[in-house]
């Protein structure tokens, strides 16, 4: 299957500093990429669909002010934590979809704001 | 509004039979999916459901009953590295995926 690399796997910042995301799919273009968050023990959370070359659509209630999420290439999105507090500490995962309906997701990145 | 149920958690015997059920509510529906998520990792893909009726994939099959609303994951011969949380996900008609909490499955030797 298609491969999404995520990076990085964990980070640790502290709270009011920033913290990117990227997510590449290696061995395909992706028009279309997604970012999830993940709380323990509970559902994947969409936060938003990053399109190549226009602005991402947020979820309701997801604040697109913090949560930056750029699509430059086909290959690349990223998605900065911008200011980060201890309760954007989770497990933040992202997917492309290769065709659809399947898509394939990335490593995730456990993010903790100490 | 859209839902996905699914039981919060199983426990199975090594070697056995176990079936994850999955019920769900969406605004239109193209498909239905089933993932496989071990502590810690993203998910992983097992299987797709558009068409009623069971599809096999070695010790995993999947079923799904469109006017039911209603899909299974059936996992065979369980081995210990099956336990994981499994995912239920169907898509809705923006091709959307909507995400069940997961059903978190034990496996005891």
């Amino acid at each position: 299957g298609a491969v999404v690399s995520q990076h990085p796997s964990w980070v640790i910042c502290k709270s009011g500093t920033s913290v990117k995301i990227e997510c590449r799919s290696l061995d395909f273009q992706a028009t279309t990429m997604f970012w999830y968050r993940q709380f323990p023990k509970q559902s994947l959370m969409l936060m938003a669909t990053s399109n190549e070359g226009s602005k991402a659509t947020y979820e309701q209630g997801v604040e697109k002010d913090k949560f930056l999420i750029n699509h430059a290439s086909l290959t690349l999105s990223t998605l900065t934590v911008t200011s980060a507090h201890p309760e954007d500490s989770s497990f933040y995962i992202c997917s492309a979809r290769v065709r659809d309906p399947e898509a394939f997701f990335g490593q995730g990145t456990r993010l903790t704001v100490v | 509004g859209q839902n996905i149920d699914q039981p919060t958690e199983m426990t199975a015997t090594e070697g056995a039979i176990v079936q994850i059920n999955c019920t769900y509510q969406t605004s239109g529906f193209n498909g239905l999916f089933w993932y496989q998520q071990h502590a810690g990792e993203a998910p992983t893909f097992l299987s797709y459901n558009v068409l009623d009726g069971l599809e096999e994939k070695g010790r995993f099959s999947s079923f799904l009953s469109r006017s039911k609303g209603y899909s299974y994951l059936l996992l065979k011969e369980l081995q210990m590295k099956d336990s994981a949380s499994y995912l239920c996900a169907a898509m809705d008609s923006n091709y959307q995926l909507i995400w069940g909490a997961g059903t978190k499955l034990i496996i005891k030797p």
